[in-house]
Order: structure tokens, then C-alpha cells, then sequence
């Protein structure tokens, strides 16, 4: 077990670029989760993946932001035209669908917007 | 809306257990309890989950009133590495995927 996998670590980019993440998830969980967390709070749902599919996304996610999960294995989030409200750690966390709510995080990806 | 509501910050010397209690009286009757930490710089840890009945594992206990409207973990031999912030989380109503994280409890274990 190699655990969740998430790329970069930090990412430092300038108002109004786009970016992107990469999570790998624990080879066999067809479950998907990414999270955003800022300073002082917990993690904040963004988006669930059963296997391809993107079952539930957040109310509260702006159009900027998408997420793709093709075949059903790795998963990347991208944020266009980047905001310095972007600016937190983007989580990813996986498990089996047999789990329930236990889920496996990765050490999240510390998005910096200057 | 359901939700938790948890202490921000408990101390507690090392060897000693540790309580940490979780308010939420707004869970409804098939909704689970999870509770997790998180290590400065780290990705948040599964510690355990309950129902309607007390629970324990290698991590911790869990003790969930009759009437489900608080729980407790307990950390029966609290060591310096459980300095963690601890969450006690419950699912959106409505939602199968959604879980609600609140701040959390900043457990500090002192030598």
C-alpha cells in the first residue's frame, strides 16, 4: 500500500494563470474525493469520482474549476484564470466503495496565488 | 443543517487519556460518526466510526450517548506524536458523499 499520491507538493503561481493537480489514488479504490482546506478550518468537499464517474460536485465550486478522473484511476484537478482566494491545500482522498466514509488522504498539494 | 460542534483546543500530559467530546445533536438516526486527525503538514488520518454503540479500536474508543446527540473519543494512553487536530464528522444531509468538517479540536499532549 503505497498510499494516496498527490503532485506537486507546493505550487506557487501568478494571479490569472491555470493550474493543475495530480492525485493517486490507492490502485484499488474506485472511490475519489478531492478537498480544499485553508488555514485554521477542515477540509472542504469539491468533488466525488466513483470509478469515471462524477457522481457530486460542491454548490459552492466556481465554474473555474474542473476535475477528471479518466479510467477510472488517477485524477487531476485544474483551476483556470486563478484567484488569490484560491490560494489553500488541495487534498485528495480515496477509498473502497465498501468503506462507507473511511477515507485515505494523500499530504495534499499547497497552492500558493501571488 | 446538521452539524458538529467541537472545544477548539484541550491539553492533555502525556500517558493520561485523553476525551475529546463532539456535539451533534442534529444526526439523523442512520448517519455515522467519524472521527479523524490531522498531523501538522499531513493529510487527515481515519481514527474510527460509530453508529449507536460504543466502539474501540487499536487507535481509540468511541462512547456515543443513547441518544446520539454527543460522542466521545477517548485516547486512552495519549503519547506526544497524538498532538493532532481531531474532527468529528458527520455527512450532509442529502448528500452520500459529502462529509462536514468543522475546526476540529487542537489537542496539544504535554510531557
Amino acid at each position: 500500500d503505497t498510499g494516496v499520491s498527490q503532485n506537486p507538493r507546493h505550487k506557487i503561481t501568478k494571479r490569472g494563470q491555470n493550474v493543475t493537480f495530480r492525485c493517486d489514488p490507492i490502485s484499488e479504490h474506485n472511490r475519489l474525493y478531492w478537498y480544499r482546506q485553508t488555514l485554521g478550518q477542515g477540509p472542504e468537499f469539491l468533488t466525488y469520482f466513483q470509478n469515471e464517474a462524477q457522481l457530486e460536485k460542491s454548490r459552492l465550486l466556481s465554474d473555474r474549476f474542473s476535475a477528471e478522473r479518466p479510467k477510472g484511476s488517477f485524477s487531476t484537478l485544474e483551476i483556470q484564470r486563478t484567484e488569490q482566494g484560491d490560494s489553500a491545500m488541495y487534498l485528495c482522498a480515496s477509498s473502497l466503495l465498501s468503506a462507507g466514509d473511511v477515507l485515505h488522504f494523500g499530504n495534499g498539494t499547497r497552492l500558493t496565488v501571488t | 443543517d446538521a452539524k458538529t460542534t467541537q472545544p477548539p483546543s484541550m491539553d492533555c500530559a502525556e500517558g493520561r487519556a485523553a476525551n475529546l467530546p463532539c456535539n451533534h445533536s442534529t444526526i439523523s438516526g442512520n448517519e455515522y460518526v467519524y472521527w479523524y486527525r490531522q498531523i501538522h503538514s499531513q493529510g487527515p488520518q481515519y481514527i474510527i466510526h460509530g453508529l449507536k454503540n460504543n466502539e474501540t479500536n487499536e487507535m481509540a474508543s468511541l462512547i456515543i450517548t443513547e441518544d446520539r446527540k454527543s460522542s466521545t473519543l477517548i485516547l486512552p494512553h495519549a503519547t506526544l506524536r497524538d498532538t493532532a487536530v481531531y474532527y468529528c464528522i458527520v455527512r450532509l444531509p442529502g448528500s452520500n458523499y459529502q462529509l462536514i468538517w468543522g475546526a476540529g479540536t487542537k489537542l496539544i499532549i504535554k510531557p
